[in-house]
């Protein structure tokens, strides 16, 4: 059973360049929420997508947009990058989105982004 | 919307001894409460969870309780392990019917001397 997985694993890029961010539900997930932890913090909650749409969103700028494939699969766009970019992003899977179902989240190792 | 506090920030205990990390938080529509263990460079693993029907929930070394009233949970780690060391994180999460994310506290860095 394959559990969350996510691609890259670290990623270098400068300031206002723009990042794509991917990742992959654990298997009869159909929920991807995606997070941001910087150093000493806790995840911080960017969004959540369930049935391709984004279902709640967090304080994030609109810079911050994703995607959700019909397989599940998920991506996390972030345009013009700031040097308060960086950070490791994490996305979480789970079943039902919202509305009911099982809110239970688990998280892929994250992708290290560093922004200079 | 929530805010999730948590203590302390940093722990050390003795191999053997118990470790209680408290949380607090604001929503009292919230209804579920997972902890989270993350090892240096790793993903943070759900230890266990409770949801607001229950008062307390265990599993082997590990405890989770919960006051609804006075929107309060903690861990407790018993005969705690060398392998204990992580920082862990309390989170809560929201009514689905309202806004409903998971807020994490800045978590409890735990360490295991021998």
């Amino acid at each position: 059973d394959a559990g969350v997985t996510q691609s890259p694993t670290h990623l270098i890029k400068t300031r206002g360049q723009q990042v794509t961010l991917r990742c992959s539900p654990k298997s009869g997930h159909d929920t991807v929420s995606w997070y941001q932890q910087a150093l000493g913090q806790g995840p911080q909650f960017i969004f959540q997508y369930y049935e391709e749409e984004e279902r709640q969103r967090g304080n994030f700028p609109d810079r911050f947009s994703g995607h959700q494939f019909p397989n599940y699969s998920s991506e996390l766009n972030v345009n013009a990058l700031l040097l308060g970019d960086s950070a490791l992003y994490l996305c979480a899977s789970s079943l039902g989105g919202l509305a009911g179902g099982q809110d239970t989240q688990y998280f892929g190792p994250g992708t290290r982004l560093t922004v200079l | 919307g929530e805010n999730v506090e948590q203590h302390p920030s940093t722990l050390s205990v003795q191999e053997g001894d118990s470790a209680v990390i408290k949380c607090t938080y604001s929503d009292s529509a919230s209804n579920y409460f997972p902890w989270y263990k993350q090892e240096l460079g790793k993903r943070p693993q759900l230890i266990i969870d409770i949801r607001s029907n229950v008062g307390e929930k265990k599993d082997q070394r590990i405890a989770v309780t919960l006051n609804k009233t006075a929107k309060h949970f903690s861990l407790h780690i018993t005969e705690t392990q060398p392998e204990d060391s992580a920082v862990y994180f309390c989170a809560a999460y929201g009514d689905p019917g309202t806004a409903s994310k998971l807020t994490f506290g800045t978590g409890t860095r735990l360490q295991v001397t021998l």
